[in-house]
């Protein structure tokens, strides 16, 4: 049964500790996106890579976020320093992005961020 | 303004009842239009997708899709408490490109 994997699946922690998320996207799948989710603003992108080349950070606080994707089985997410206002629920979610596919993601559980 | 405008609700349906949720956009170039439904402390899921316009049908649900008015719609009929959940509006340009969500509207079912 293939899924995407995120942990941690919850995260309680003071503000300006450093946060790091982890994703195992579906095996075979080139692009990974990394989504933020507020009651506010809904699901944001934040960043995305294919074949694990960085596509598009720019929904990214630059200056204290950063994605990368050391192998293709592994994606992160880091905040350094984090802070209250960064409290959301992050997901991974992985595809199969190329223009005769309809782009369908799949979704991981999502990680549970609190900042204190 | 956002380029996918969803009403969030809360929507509160007798078990039975036909429900129309529905997403408007700016974005004239978007082709692909998805309806994902995520349950409490899960990720989003793929319930229907359409390529362009029209309609599309499966089992109780109907995706409506109408370009020239940049307006879509997802029908439940006959609802279920099952169905209570966030549905959340998606649409790209391509496959290529990331889908875009609208914010979510959550449905409640009532028995």
């Amino acid at each position: 049964d293939a899924r995407v994997t995120q942990t941690p699946r919850d995260k309680v922690t003071e503000m300006g500790q450093e946060v790091t998320m982890r994703c195992q996207p579906i095996l075979g799948h080139n692009t990974v996106f990394w989504y933020r989710q507020t009651m506010m603003q809904g699901l944001e992108l934040l960043a995305y890579f294919r074949n694990r080349a960085p596509l598009d950070d720019s929904g990214m606080p630059k200056d204290r976020f950063s994605a990368e994707m050391p192998d293709a089985t592994l994606a992160t997410l880091k905040i350094q320093p984090s802070e209250p206002r960064d409290s959301a629920v992050y997901f991974c979610a992985s595809g199969l992005g190329s223009q005769t596919n309809t782009g369908e993601l799949f979704f991981g559980e999502g990680s549970r961020l609190t900042v204190l | 303004q956002k380029e996918v405008e969803q009403d969030p609700g809360p929507l509160s349906v007798p078990e039975g009842a036909i429900v129309s949720l529905n997403c408007t956009y700016s974005n004239s170039a978007f082709q692909y239009f998805m309806w994902y439904r995520q349950y409490s402390r899960k990720g989003p899921e793929l319930l229907m997708y359409t390529y362009s316009s029209g309609n599309k049908e499966d089992g109780r649900f109907t995706a409506q899709v109408d370009k020239s008015s940049k307006y879509i719609s997802l029908f439940i009929r006959d609802s279920q408490p099952s169905d209570s959940a966030t549905y959340l509006c998606a649409m790209s340009k391509s496959g290529n490109t990331p889908l875009v969500f609208g914010k979510g509207t959550r449905l409640s079912v009532i028995a």
